[in-house]
């Protein structure tokens, strides 16, 4: 199984701040990443895909970079609803799995 | 527009059996795997398994292989989740996601079906 390990595993920011999540994979895995928010109560909403690919309707503030075993995920300008927990998700090979998530606060 | 939409949040015992369902609508449930993640309580996401429901093709995660079973039918464009004898380690929010086209992401996500066992 791929391990996915992320960080921090909590972030407290102020509102313009940019925030930067890091998803390390236990193995070489291209470029077959994904990236969720998930709010409090609701189900998990993509983001990025391929790595670096906007899913469509989501704000252009949201970026991702990264390939191999390396990918962050950047808020250019953290906004209020951004408070949110952050997961990556591999997709290189079963089974799925996805990083312990990261917490992002508005300070 | 893709929607998923999951059946009602269900209280059980320990060793009862259960079935919750997802039923798609906006696209074609056919084409599209279906797959299931779970998140206990205060926890991250664990993805279970996943289904094409054009011909029932379906893997599982090794954590849920023989704990559960994933199935689907075509015909009223919905998909399930089932256990046959629960435990309080179900206990957790279940969530089905619609894999996107071409590749092992999600694009579309029901609002999720709590689970709660207890005696």
């Amino acid at each position: 199984d791929i391990q996915m390990t992320q960080s921090p595993s909590t972030l407290s920011a102020s509102v313009g701040d940019r925030v930067t999540i890091t998803c390390r994979a236990s193995q070489s895995m291209s470029t077959w990443l994904a990236w969720y928010q998930q709010k409090p109560g609701k189900a998990p909403k993509l983001l990025i895909y391929k790595a670096s690919s906007l899913e469509s309707g989501v704000p252009s503030r949201f970026s991702g970079s990264g390939s191999g075993t390396e990918f962050t995920l950047t808020i250019s300008s953290l906004q209020p609803d951004d408070s949110a927990t952050y997961y990556c998700q591999q997709y290189n090979s079963y089974p799925l799995t996805f990083g312990g998530g990261t917490k992002v606060e508005i300070k | 527009e893709v929607q998923l939409v999951q059946s009602g949040a269900e209280v059980k015992e320990p060793g009862e059996s259960l079935k919750i369902s997802c039923k798609g609508s906006g696209y074609s449930f056919t084409n599209y795997w279906i797959g299931w993640v779970r998140q206990m309580p205060g926890k991250g996401l664990e993805w279970m398994g996943i289904i094409y429901p054009g011909d029932s093709d379906t893997r599982y995660s090794p954590s849920f292989q023989g704990q559960v079973t994933i199935s689907a039918d075509k015909s009223i464009s919905t998909a399930y989740l089932q256990w046959s004898s629960l435990k309080a380690s179900d206990t957790a929010m279940y969530y089905c996601a619609r894999r996107g086209s071409g590749s092992e992401y999600f694009d579309s996500w029901g609002q999720g079906t709590l689970v709660s066992v207890s005696s």
